[in-house]
């Protein structure tokens, strides 16, 4: 089926590990996005990517990386995890900046 | 800056009845305005969205929303709630192309 795949869409970390979340669209779609969701507030964007080769970072940033090497996949590194990021992270591609497809979400526990 | 503000956390109705969920937005400009809906553990689902064409919006699943410039308002809402309706809504504005701003969220519990 086309659309988002999220990969792990669990994963509980220890304090101070390392991890990437993968996200990977078929749509051909030129925007990513990565969001967390905390509750009570909604998704906030972390990091974006309007094309292959380019990242921005969003309005959480910090305590996070992403890359995008190839257009259809947009990953969201974490290299050194701390409890706060603890978190539903939702990956999303639109073609035209204005409808977006999201995944499924990762749900993740750093303890 | 453009934002949006869900004025219920949590609405409860019963089956059969309207559902009502209010944001009200703040924009510089005519925004882009989206409706998604989260059942548990899944993602997020576009109900409808705004961007200027006509006012009243129709969207899936029997939901609509209207836009209301002087009352600065896209209330959702639907005429009888089915069990299935019940879940988390988002009101959404589009600030870039590369931003979309997020309501807290509206929790939806219909009751039998």
């Amino acid at each position: 089926n086309a659309g988002v795949t999220q990969t792990p869409k669990f994963r509980v970390l220890k304090t101070g590990q390392s991890m990437t979340l993968l996200c990977a669209q078929d749509m051909n779609h030129e925007y990513m996005y990565w969001y967390r969701q905390d509750p009570g507030m909604g998704l906030r964007l972390i990091h974006y990517s309007v094309g292959e080769g380019t990242t921005a970072k969003g309005e959480v940033p910090d305590g996070y990386n992403v890359s995008r090497l190839k257009k259809q996949n947009f990953l969201l590194g974490l290299e050194s995890a701390a409890p706060s990021q603890t978190s539903v992270y939702f990956c999303a591609s639109s073609f035209d900046g204005y409808g977006y497809t999201f995944g499924s979400g990762t749900r993740l526990t750093v303890v | 800056a453009q934002s949006v503000t869900q004025l219920d956390s949590h609405v409860s109705v019963s089956e059969g009845t309207p559902v009502l969920l209010r944001c009200n937005y703040s924009s510089s400009y005519s925004p882009s305005l989206f409706w998604y809906v989260q059942h548990p553990n899944k993602g997020l689902q576009l109900l409808l969205k705004y961007t200027s064409a006509a006012t009243l919006v129709k969207g899936i699943n029997g939901f609509e929303a209207e836009f209301k410039k002087s009352e600065t308002s896209f209330h959702l809402t639907k005429p009888s709630a089915h069990m299935s309706d019940a879940a988390e809504y988002f009101c959404v504005v589009s600030v870039n192309v590369y931003k979309l701003s997020f309501g807290a969220g509206t929790t939806v519990t219909v009751r039998a």
